[in-house]
């Protein structure tokens, strides 16, 4: 079993809809998370980062933690087609290797 | 603003071929990462380098190398290419230290061994 497990999808959302994207983990020593953004054949570039649990909003995103439950979301408000695009969450631990562990990504398509 | 830079970007090899990935950022990253990327597999950690002067395995090390030049450079070396390492390779680099882990990524390196 992966340490983080995330659905491919694809997922697709009319223009102006909210989006919901979650992993789940099984390490409890991740205490870092993160949520990428990759547009097809570029590197992945950073959305949000939170530390352990809670919430964090940027702009239409909002990014989830909840370290009870070992699961992480990422919301997308008033979606646009400019956001179709593989989002991958990542985390890491405190502790030891701090190297990011990566969902394998959900592929979101917006339609205009 | 550069940030981290991978050469070549596409590259065909011979099964048996060796070559070397070439990586640099010009962030004062003290941390760097070699990536592999496949389809339905995600990123998976190949090799990294968590300051100037370590390296160490990460999931997936079998048939590959490292160096780590200096603190801007970290490169990937395929000494006998199989078919099995054809992938899109990417190179990161995040601050290092306890709080810093968010990486920030090349635009990769598409290889196919043939």
């Amino acid at each position: 079993q992966k340490e983080v497990e995330q659905d491919p999808g694809p997922l697709s959302v009319p223009e102006g809809a909210i989006v919901s994207l979650n992993c789940t983990y099984s390490n409890s020593a991740f205490q870092y998370f993160m949520w990428y953004r990759q547009y097809s054949r570029k590197g992945p570039e950073l959305l949000m980062y939170t530390y352990s649990s809670g919430n964090k909003e940027d702009g239409r995103f909002t990014a989830q933690v909840d370290k009870s439950s070992k699961y992480i979301s990422l919301f997308i408000r008033d979606s646009q087609p400019s956001d179709s695009a593989t989002y991958l969450c990542a985390m890491s631990a405190a502790t030891g290797r701090r190297a990011l562990t990566f969902g394998s990504g959900t592929r979101l398509q917006v339609q205009p | 603003n550069a940030g981290v830079t991978q050469t070549p970007k596409f590259q065909v090899l011979k099964t048996g071929q060796s070559m070397t990935l070439q990586c640099a950022q010009d962030m004062n990253h003290n941390s760097m990462y070699w990536y592999r990327q496949d389809p339905g597999m995600g990123l998976r950690l190949i090799y990294y380098s968590a300051s100037e002067g370590t390296t160490d395995k990460g999931e997936v090390p079998n048939g590959y190398n490292v160096s780590r030049l200096n603190k801007r450079e970290f490169s990937l070396r395929l000494e006998s290419a199989a078919p099995s390492q054809t992938s899109v390779y990417f190179c990161a680099s995040s601050v290092g230290g306890a709080e810093n882990t968010e990486a920030f990524f090349g635009q990769g390196t598409r290889l196919t061994v043939v």
